[in-house]
């Protein structure tokens, strides 16, 4: 069935350094990747999506790449900053159409040491 | 900025009874989600539903649940006779059907 793999499941760091995380997804129709930010008890908030028709996306300090060859899409978070700590999770879609779920990664707990 | 709304944001519930979800969409959105939460894992989809019907469902929406949208806005998620394993958080979210999903702020189930 449909899956999406994260990897790491924690990633600490020290304030100002670049924060990697991989994702790789098992459907080949999935053609939309966001990334969602969930700060402890809260709701998930979409940070940066990629569409199938582009490689990378960039804003401000955030990034996403995508290989569908390979299908894998990673985020990149450069100067990270302790406001920054939070599980981010991947998700892999089709879409358009009327189903458009989102299937999740496992998360990753980022943490930012000041 | 339009939110999704939720409420209510903490449901205490006894094992066998009935709990009603809801949530209102944002106002020109039309494609509807419930995903739920377990503590500490991941976001798991349940249900999606657009033009007044179920799209799609995963395995873990057996027949204890339901969706409806009995009014035009207010859109619902009910556990029928819920059980212990039911208790997580429930997100509602909404989108346009170009991908892009809003969350709501999510409900907090404890089954006791």
């Amino acid at each position: 069935g449909e899956n999406v793999e994260q990897h790491p499941s924690t990633l600490s760091v020290q304030e100002g350094d670049s924060a990697v995380i991989k994702c790789t997804y098992s459907d080949s129709a999935s053609n939309y990747f966001p990334w969602y930010k969930q700060e402890l008890g809260k709701r998930p908030q979409l940070i940066i999506d990629i569409r199938s028709n582009v490689g990378e996306k960039k804003d401000q300090r955030i990034a996403v790449t995508l290989n569908k060859t390979a299908k894998h899409f990673s985020l990149h978070i450069t100067e990270t900053q302790p406001e920054d700590s939070a599980v981010y999770f991947c998700a892999a879609s089709i879409t358009p159409g009327n189903t458009g779920k989102l299937i999740f990664g496992q998360g990753t707990t980022l943490q930012v040491k000041p | 900025e339009p939110e999704v709304t939720q409420t209510p944001s903490h449901q205490v519930t006894q094992m066998g009874q009935e709990v009603i979800l809801r949530c209102v969409p944002i106002s020109n959105h039309l494609y509807f989600y419930w995903y739920r939460q377990i503590l500490g894992q991941k976001v798991e989809f349940l249900v999606s539903f657009y033009n007044n019907e179920i799209s799609e469902k995963s395995e873990i929406f057996d027949d204890q649940f339901s969706v409806e949208r009995p009014d035009g806005s207010n859109f619902t998620l009910k556990i029928r006779s819920t059980k212990l394993e039911d208790s997580a958080m429930y997100f509602c979210a909404t989108g346009t059907g170009a991908g892009i999903q809003y969350f709501g702020a999510g409900t907090r189930l404890s089954v006791l």
